[in-house]
C-alpha cells in the first residue's frame, strides 16, 4: 500500500503570507497526486490534480509542484477564506489521503 | 451541473446493518467509477470502496473488506453501500465521490454533503 505523509499539521500564518505544504509518498506515484480543501462542516473540494493542474474555478493564488514522491501546495497569498484543512490523495494505486494540515490565521 | 446526495445513515448498534445510498445526477453516470470515503469526528479522510462504471470490477480498504459491498444500478443513478457486522470505529461521515475522468488514473470530484453513520449502543 502507498502511504502519504503530510507535513506540517498544524500551519498559523498572516493574511497574505506565501503557505507551503509538502506531501511525501512511500513509494513514487509519478504525477498522480491531488489536493483537497475541505472547509468545517463541508465535503472536500478538489483544488489540484496531476500534481500540478488547477481544477476549473480554483483561485489562481493556488498552486501544486513535485512528482515522484516529493510534492507541494503553496498558497502565494493567504486570503482569509483559505481557512481550511488541506489534504494530498494519491491516486497511482487506489487512492489514499495524507492526514491533513490545518491552515489557520496568526 | 453534478450533484451526489446520500442517504441512509443513522444510528445503528455494534454489529447491525446499514445501507447507504448516493443519487447521482447531472452527468451519464454509467460512464464514471465512483467511490465512497469516510471521515471519522475530528479526523482525516479514509478511502472505503470504489466500483467501475459498469460494477464489473468492485475495490475495498482492507479495513472493510469481507463486512461492506459496495454496488448501483445504473438505471436509477443510485450508488450504494452495504454495510455489516458494523463496529464502533466505522463510525464517520461517509461520502460518495465522483471520479473526474473515465481513465485509469483520476481524482474525486466532485464529493456529496456525506451522511453520518454512528455504531453505537
Amino acid at each position: 500500500d502507498i502511504q502519504m505523509t503530510q507535513s506540517p499539521s498544524t500551519l498559523s500564518a498572516s493574511v497574505g503570507d506565501r503557505v507551503t505544504i509538502t506531501c511525501r509518498a512511500s513509494q513514487t506515484i509519478s504525477s498522480w497526486l491531488a489536493w483537497y480543501q475541505q472547509k468545517p462542516g463541508e465535503a472536500p473540494k478538489l483544488l489540484i490534480y496531476e500534481a500540478s493542474s488547477l481544477e476549473s474555478g480554483v483561485p489562481s493564488r493556488f498552486s501544486g509542484s513535485g512528482s515522484g514522491t516529493e510534492f507541494t501546495l503553496t498558497i502565494s497569498s493567504l486570503q482569509p477564506d483559505d481557512i481550511a484543512t488541506y489534504y494530498c490523495q494519491q491516486y497511482k494505486s487506489y487512492w489514499t489521503f495524507g492526514q491533513g494540515t490545518k491552515v489557520e490565521i496568526k | 451541473e453534478v450533484q451526489l446526495w446520500e442517504s441512509g445513515g443513522g444510528l445503528v448498534q455494534p454489529g447491525g446493518s446499514l445501507r447507504l445510498s448516493c443519487a447521482a445526477s447531472g452527468f451519464t453516470f454509467s460512464s464514471y467509477a465512483m467511490s465512497w470515503v469516510r471521515q471519522a469526528p475530528g479526523k482525516g479522510l479514509e478511502w472505503v470502496s470504489a466500483i467501475s462504471g459498469s460494477a464489473a470490477n468492485t475495490y475495498y480498504a482492507d479495513s472493510v473488506k469481507g463486512r461492506f459491498t459496495i454496488s448501483r444500478d445504473n438505471s436509477k443513478n443510485t450508488l450504494y453501500l452495504q454495510m455489516n457486522s458494523l463496529r464502533a470505529e466505522d463510525t464517520a461521515v461517509y461520502y460518495c465521490a465522483k471520479r473526474t475522468g473515465s481513465g485509469s488514473y483520476s481524482p474525486l470530484a466532485p464529493w456529496g454533503q456525506g451522511t453520518l453513520v454512528t455504531v453505537s449502543s
